[in-house]
């Protein structure tokens, strides 16, 4: 099945430090999407992306959809200590509705 | 905000013992999904339904799972006999109709076999 890598696995920072995280396939996706996890809860939307090089941003996160729509990127601005969690990329191939996931970027801020 | 109801939010049952879960999706949503997520993993997806039909099943172990949406709304998960390595978190989310529309999950269902 599509496979969708996600790097890196996990990072460990101080607070107010950017971070920037990323997911590649070796198929194109036409929808990319974002999610953060909590401990005990279910995934929780953060970024749609439709169209290849769109960039959008929600607050201080910023992702943007590859022009190769292979790969998509996260970013992080200033963090703060409840951007704590865990972060998925998920992907839609054309022609399915069928949303595929990476394994997740898990994101330690120090105080 | 509306939200994507699951319950139980706990289970715990012997191997062989039968169980379900229940998922009421954000109303108006036409696109139901089950996904199951093994722990350190990103979830994939076990069954998907536009209104009461299954539209992709491909991945569920269908002779201990079964999935049903009667009526088109609320969506019941069903293993049995439960295995050891059925232990995960089982994600319900739903979404409008089409390929554009992002999915919104529930709380899930924390699955631990015995």
């Amino acid at each position: 099945g599509q496979q969708l890598n996600q790097s890196p696995q996990s990072m460990f920072i101080q607070e107010g430090e950017d971070v920037s995280m990323n997911c590649t396939s070796s198929s194109i996706f036409n929808t990319w999407l974002w999610y953060k996890q909590d401990p005990g809860e279910g995934p929780v939307l953060l970024i749609a992306l439709y169209k290849a090089g769109e960039l959008t941003s929600n607050g201080r996160l910023t992702a943007q959809f590859g022009i190769t729509r292979k790969d998509s990127f996260l970013n992080i601005s200033a963090s703060i200590p409840s951007d704590v969690g865990i972060y998925f990329c998920a992907g839609r191939q054309g022609g399915s509705e069928k949303l595929v996931f990476g394994k997740g970027t898990k994101l330690t801020v120090n105080p | 905000e509306a939200e994507v109801a699951q319950s139980p939010r706990y289970k715990i049952t012997e191997k062989s013992q039968a169980v379900a879960f229940w998922c009421d999706p954000i109303s108006g949503h036409a696109t139901l999904y089950w996904y199951r997520q093994i722990l350190g993993q990103g979830p994939e997806l076990l069954v998907q339904f536009q209104d009461e039909s299954v539209v992709d099943d491909s991945q569920l172990p269908k002779d201990r799972f079964s999935a049903e949406r009667l009526k088109g709304v609320d969506s019941t998960l069903k293993i049995q006999p439960a295995e050891l390595g059925d232990s995960a978190m089982y994600l319900c989310a739903s979404s409008l109709e089409g390929r554009n529309s992002p999915l919104h999950f529930g709380n899930g269902t924390r699955l631990t076999v015995t």
